[in-house]
This record gives structure tokens, C-alpha cells and sequence, in this order.
């Protein structure tokens, strides 16, 4: 059964940075593509950012580019966002995701989220 | 950036009813398309991808339609359980890009 779990949204002070971690399992982690989805409280979904299987390819939206970073371990079977200079429209819960092939950009598991605020 | 824009914003309709949600992409992109259900405090499901495929344990009647820069997304007699918000998403070039979504409510 696949599961992702996300970890480390916290309460953060505008300027200020954070690290999002997703625990992946049931699934061969190096094989798969992943990716990052937001969603700011009673809003929609935004894409934010992916990265390819072996970590070598990435991609972010317009709005965290420069500000956020996505990595992946592969041995520890982990997905990162490095969140830096957050702002206060970063405030959302932050989706972890697996895309379904390396040439799909649809998500078909998702982890249950984790929420981030940022705010003074 | 393809901007994708769904309506209406809030559909009501009664149990065992049809509903007929819609997806628009400002441009086209082809058949990669992607359906999400989304209930209150749950995390996206993958219904459909490619426009018209079902994903694993998707129920038979959710369909999808379209191609292009017109999609649709039909439920052919509304349960219980899927009164929810329903997300299109293209992933025919980056950035990926999601409609703002509808809810399909209680009549």
C-alpha cells in the first residue's frame, strides 16, 4: 500500500524558512517522479513544485521560485521542500504527491498534508 | 501558463441525479488531463487521467470527457459520498496548472 507522510509545517515568522519532509513507502521511491501541491485555507490546489525520480530534474511554480527547494534521498525513501523567505501568502497545507509514470504530471497518491502558517 | 477555469463554481443536485461539471484550458493540451475529488479535510483522490481513464477503484460512474481545451467530468447518479470538490488539472506542460474547482452540493 503506498502512504506518504508529511512532516515539519510549523508556525513560522515571515522572512523565515522551513523544511517539509514525506516519508514514502509501498512503492520503489527512485522509480517515481514527485511533487509538491498547496492549498491556502478555503482556497484550491496549487501546483507547487516536482522533482524527477533520480532528483537531477526539477521544476517550481513562478511563485517560490528562488525561495524553495525540492530534493529527494532516495535511500531514505524521503522528499523535501526547503521552504526560505516565507511569506505570508505561503500559508497553506503543503500536499506531498506521486506521480503516476516519469511522463505523466498527474498525482495519483497523495499524503494527508501538512499545515504551514506563516504570520507575525 | 495554461490557465484552466471550471464551472459552474457550485453545482446542486439531488442524490441519484446526473451532474455535468466542466473544465476549460485557455489552450490545448491534448488529452493530459487529471480529475481530483476532494472532500473536507482529506487530501485530493485521483479520479480520472487522460481525460477519459478511470483510475484504480474509481466507481463506473464517474466519467470523463473531452479533449483539447474542453473536458468534462460526469457523475451519472450522485451518491451520498460524493458530494465534494471536484479539480481538473493539466499536465500538458509547465507549470502544471489546476481549474479553481466546483462543489457539488445537496439540492
Amino acid at each position: 500500500e503506498v502512504q506518504l507522510l508529511e512532516s515539519g509545517g510549523d508556525l513560522v515568522q515571515p522572512g523565515g524558512s522551513l523544511r517539509l519532509s514525506c516519508a514514502a513507502s509501498g512503492f520503489t521511491f527512485s522509480s517515481y517522479a514527485m511533487g509538491w501541491v498547496r492549498q491556502a485555507p478555503g482556497k484550491g490546489l496549487e501546483w507547487v513544485s516536482a522533482i524527477g525520480g533520480s532528483g537531477a530534474t526539477t521544476y517550481y511554480a513562478d511563485s517560490v521560485k528562488g525561495r524553495f527547494t525540492i530534493s529527494r534521498d532516495n535511500s531514505k525513501n524521503t522528499l523535501y521542500l526547503q521552504m526560505n523567505s516565507l511569506r505570508a501568502e505561503d500559508t497553506a497545507v503543503y500536499y506531498c504527491a506521486k506521480r503516476a509514470a516519469v511522463t505523466s504530471g498527474y498525482f495519483d497518491y497523495w499524503g494527508q498534508g501538512t499545515l504551514v502558517t506563516v504570520s507575525s | 501558463e495554461i490557465v484552466m477555469t471550471q464551472s459552474p463554481a457550485t453545482l446542486s443536485v439531488s442524490p441519484g441525479e446526473r451532474a455535468t461539471l466542466s473544465c476549460r484550458a485557455s489552450q490545448s493540451v491534448s488529452s493530459n488531463l487529471a480529475w481530483y475529488q476532494q472532500k473536507p479535510g482529506q487530501a485530493p483522490r485521483l479520479l480520472i487521467y487522460g481525460a477519459s481513464t478511470g483510475a484504480t477503484g474509481i466507481p463506473a460512474r464517474f466519467s470523463g470527457g473531452g479533449s483539447g481545451t474542453e473536458f468534462t467530468l460526469t457523475i451519472s447518479s450522485l451518491q451520498s459520498e460524493d458530494f465534494a470538490v471536484y479539480y481538473c488539472q493539466q499536465y500538458n506542460s509547465w507549470p502544471l496548472t489546476f481549474g479553481g474547482g466546483t462543489k457539488v452540493e445537496i439540492k
